[in-house]
């Protein structure tokens, strides 16, 4: 079965300092990656997802992700973060065997010192 | 204003009783889904369904059950047979295809007395 680790839990940071967030997966074969973000009183949404093509893939926010096959890794980055990007942010990918399953990091929040 | 609701936003189950979570969707889409959320865990698949009167188990399907009589409504059932249901527990749906965007609505926090 497939796993997704997300190895910081708890991350805080002064605005305008640069943000990478880890996301690595067990599964070797073809996968779909995504990031999700939940703010505060909000629903979970979309950050950027990754089919296929460029490896760098850019989101809405100023966010990006770099798929790297070979680490089994899509990192999340931003490189100046504001107040506003407090929240959980969830990696999740899904496995092109695996129907239409996503299995989900265990997150990381993210606190922003204004 | 399309979305997905979920109700109740909190719900309580006594010992031994069953509970029903409600999502509904008025997006048209196809596939629908149900994770729990707890903390440090991030989200796990509970069961899906791609289409009207067909649903799949995911990866912690004991102790729930589901139905999709309608397109809109994918409700959860967590009956006495889950242990340990005290969660947050997430709808989602998408137009059917795993490369469409899960859109997720806002949630129910279930708590046990």
């Amino acid at each position: 079965a497939q796993s997704v680790s997300q190895h910081n839990h708890h991350v805080i940071l002064s605005e305008a300092a640069s943000l990478e967030l880890g996301c690595n997966y067990s599964y070797g074969g073809t996968v779909n990656l995504f990031w999700y973000v939940q703010y505060p009183g909000q629903h979970l949404q979309l950050l950027l997802k990754y089919f296929s093509g460029d490896p760098l893939v850019k989101g809405i926010k100023g966010f990006e992700a770099e798929f790297i096959k070979s680490k089994f890794s899509f990192n999340l980055r931003k490189p100046s973060v504001q107040w506003s990007d407090t929240a959980e942010y969830f990696c999740a990918v899904n496995a092109k065997n695996a129907g239409n399953m996503l299995t989900f990091g265990g997150g990381t929040r993210l606190m922003v010192k204004p | 204003d399309g979305g997905i609701t979920q109700s109740p936003k909190y719900l309580f189950r006594k010992e031994g009783q069953n509970v029903t979570l409600s999502c509904e969707q008025n997006l048209n889409h196809d596939a629908m889904y149900w994770y729990r959320q707890d903390p440090g865990q991030g989200l796990r698949l509970i069961y899906y369904s791609q289409i009207v009167n067909d649903f799949q188990k995911g990866d912690i399907a004991e102790g729930y059950s589901v139905s999709r009589e309608k397109k809109e409504s994918f409700p959860l059932t967590v009956t006495s047979a889950q242990k340990n249901p005290t969660a947050f527990y997430l709808c989602a749906s998408s137009i059917a295809g795993i490369q469409e965007t899960q859109y997720f609505g806002p949630g129910t926090r279930l708590l046990v007395l």
